[in-house]
């Protein structure tokens, strides 16, 4: 079965400093991971897949397939980016969609 | 709002009794997912629904229920209810097809606390 692993619940760090968010999962076949965050009163967004290789709001993800990583980084953490994080790929390879989400990693950035 | 909504926000219930909730999807969306977000359970997916079709089923108990109507809104119906019931129950929609994970887009939730 597929699997998602955030180790941390959560995450204090000083704005500016560099945040990283750590994932590992577990899956058979070429994954499809992705970020989904929860701000404060918000509902639930996509923040960033794998597949675009985007950067969305500082934040980057690299797939690590060796490792079955799918880290969250930002270098310079702001006070918006306290929130949620989960990290989530989908549950089967013949899924239609749905995501096996982690048990998330709660972000604090203090001034 | 052409997003996803769900109602009722709040939901304070008694053990033993049924509750429906409802979810109506974002224009055009077909598939619509329903999860369970807990403290100790995290964030499970219960049912997704594809187009009036049920298309797979998770952590979803058998005192619970969903379906999809025509004009795609789905509703999430739990009966017997007991404390542990109470979570926060997520709608998402997307539109999806087999063999790809499309972008999924959350409603607000509703809230449901069983006394």
């Amino acid at each position: 079965a597929q699997r998602v692993t955030q180790p941390e619940k959560l995450l204090s760090v000083f704005k500016g400093a560099p945040v990283e968010l750590k994932c590992n999962y577990s899956y058979s076949g070429s994954p499809e991971l992705f970020w989904y965050v929860q701000y404060s009163r918000q509902r639930l967004q996509l923040l960033l897949r794998h597949i675009s290789r985007e950067s969305i709001k500082g934040f980057t993800a690299d797939l690590n397939k060796g490792e079955t990583s799918f880290h969250l980084k930002k270098p310079f953490a702001q006070e918006e980016d306290s929130a949620m994080y989960y990290c989530a790929l989908p549950m089967t390879t013949d899924s239609w969609g749905k995501l096996q989400f982690g048990a998330g990693t709660q972000v604090v950035v203090t001034p | 709002d052409s997003g996803v909504t769900q109602t009722p926000k709040h939901l304070i219930t008694a053990t033993g009794q049924r509750v429906t909730l409802r979810c109506s999807p974002r224009s055009g969306d077909l598939s619509v997912y329903w999860y369970q977000q807990s403290l100790d359970q995290g964030l499970q997916f219960l049912i997704q629904y594809y187009n009036g079709e049920e298309r797979a089923k998770g952590n979803i108990l058998e005192r619970f229920s969903a379906q999809q109507f025509p004009d795609l809104h789905s509703e999430l119906n739990l009966s017997s209810l007991e404390l542990g019931d109470s979570a926060l129950y997520f709608c998402a929609s997307s539109v999806v097809l087999a063999g790809g994970s499309g972008e999924q887009f959350f409603g607000p939730g509703t809230r449901l606390t069983v006394l």
